[in-house]
């Protein structure tokens, strides 16, 4: 099985940056995914990696370290629009599992 | 990018009656198709997972005989909720993976979700 990790909430200020970071456990690694949801709508891909390292996209960035069990997804220039959940997935050979999210709050 | 879509987008249906959703892929052939569960302020929860003209993978705790799906082409996925109850109310949403683009090799793209309320 898998075990996903994030924080169930955070609040930044727009123009900020803000990192959000997820851990997880699972056996088979085959991928590490970034969604936005806003409510009521389904997820929009944002970011993947699968080797060590930074992937970079406009306004955001993903990170993976492997070995550490680790992702975080930086949000730079942070616009009201960006509020939303943020949700971790890792893929395994079989499926993609999802965490639980984390609610991000821009404040003007 | 790759598309997926969901119908209907919102249905309210009486306990006891069945919804069937469909899940399209309007261009690419979606060799797998996922089908998600979530309910408020949760994560999506993977119900089962769908390969064309095989029978799905069902998740432990999913109920097969209540949760009818059929992946009978590779551009559609139907979902029926048989005798619905009001506990099965929630956004169910779909994901199709596959297809010629090497960037869908891996990504699963989502279709807009159902929401369903029995009452």
């Amino acid at each position: 099985g898998q075990n996903i990790d994030q924080p169930t909430e955070m609040t930044a200020t727009e123009g900020a940056i803000v990192q959000i970071n997820c851990t997880y456990q699972t056996s088979g690694f085959n991928g590490l995914f970034w969604y936005q949801q806003h409510a009521g709508e389904a997820p929009t891909f944002l970011s993947y990696n699968v080797l060590d390292g930074l992937e970079e996209k406009g306004r955001f960035s993903s990170f993976l370290s492997r070995s550490k069990g680790y992702s975080y997804l930086l949000l730079k220039e942070l616009q009201m629009k960006d509020s939303a959940s943020y949700l971790c997935a890792v893929r395994d050979r079989r499926q993609l599992t999802f965490g639980s999210g984390t609610q991000l709050t821009v404040l003007p | 990018g790759a598309v997926v879509s969901q119908h209907p987008s919102w249905v309210i249906c009486k306990s006891g009656t069945s919804v069937k959703i469909e899940c399209r892929s309007l261009d690419f052939q979606a060799t797998t198709m996922f089908w998600y569960r979530q309910f408020p302020k949760q994560s999506l929860m993977l119900m089962a997972t769908s390969n064309e003209g095989s029978k799905a993978t069902y998740e432990q705790g999913v109920e097969k005989d209540k949760f009818l799906i059929n992946h009978a082409s590779l551009t559609l996925s139907t979902l029926t909720v048989t005798s619905a109850h009001p506990e099965d109310s929630s956004f169910y949403i779909c994901s199709a993976r596959g297809g010629r683009l090497a960037e869908s090799s891996y990504e699963q793209y989502f279709g807009p979700g159902t929401r369903l309320t029995v009452t």
